[in-house]
């Protein structure tokens, strides 16, 4: 399968704590996205970072990528109830298929 | 980024009916794709839906099954066919700008549809 992989799978932590998620990819890559997916909804782009890019700030969101080690991490600080949610890395090679990563499970208790 | 509205938001099948879904955009968009996405899991893309053209199908989807139409840049159907309980997923509808993968996609909420 070309999935990537994502872990934790869940994460639960408390409110104001950082969050932080991996993502491993098999191919080389363009680009790789972060998602978010709220319960019962579809997924919001969060974060895109190109291959020849190291890190990526926005707002709370941190990414990083790692092309030799072919693994993308995002960091949520601060993070807020709101925040629950499903995370999916995406990557893509160039053509127009995205390949989807496991999604991690984020909950954080107010 | 554009908005997507997808039709029905959910439903509840009989097994060996068929149901169409909707896509509407409110721009026109170069790329929609569907996707097939169970609870808790990750997304598995459907197929490309081609303005003009056949829908391109990955690899364990086929025609017959999940026929596509895609009539104009904004609107598109996904419709599932003599549908069984190995069917019910959520249906996930989405676009990008371009075919290069270097935009992200906009999704909309999604279909959760249940087979009986």
């Amino acid at each position: 399968s070309q999935q990537g992989e994502e872990d934790p799978q869940a994460l639960s932590i408390q409110e104001g704590e950082n969050a932080t998620m991996n993502c491993s990819y098999k191919t080389s890559i363009n680009n790789l996205q972060w998602y978010r997916q709220n319960s019962g909804r579809g997924l919001v782009h969060l974060i895109l970072i190109r291959s020849n890019e190291r890190e990526k700030h926005s707002g709370r969101l941190r990414v990083t990528l790692d092309t030799s080690k072919k693994s993308s991490s995002l960091l949520i600080t601060a993070s807020r109830a709101a925040d629950t949610a499903s995370y999916f890395c995406a990557s893509t090679s160039g053509t127009y298929k995205y390949i989807f990563g496991t999604g991690t499970r984020l909950k954080v208790l107010a | 980024s554009a908005v997507i509205s997808q039709k029905p938001s959910r439903d509840i099948c009989q097994r060996g009916t068929s149901l169409t879904i909707q896509c509407q955009v409110d721009s026109q968009v170069t790329m929609m794709f569907w996707y097939r996405q169970q609870p808790g899991q990750s997304l598995t893309l459907i197929a490309t839906a081609n303005q003009g053209s056949e829908a391109t199908y990955e690899s364990g989807f086929v025609i017959d099954k999940f026929p596509i139409s895609r009539p104009n840049l904004t609107f598109s159907t996904l419709t599932v066919s003599n549908m069984s309980p190995e069917d019910s997923s959520i249906y996930l509808c989405s676009v990008a700008g371009t075919g290069d993968g270097n935009q992200p996609q906009h999704f909309g909420d999604g279909t959760r549809l249940s087979i009986l």
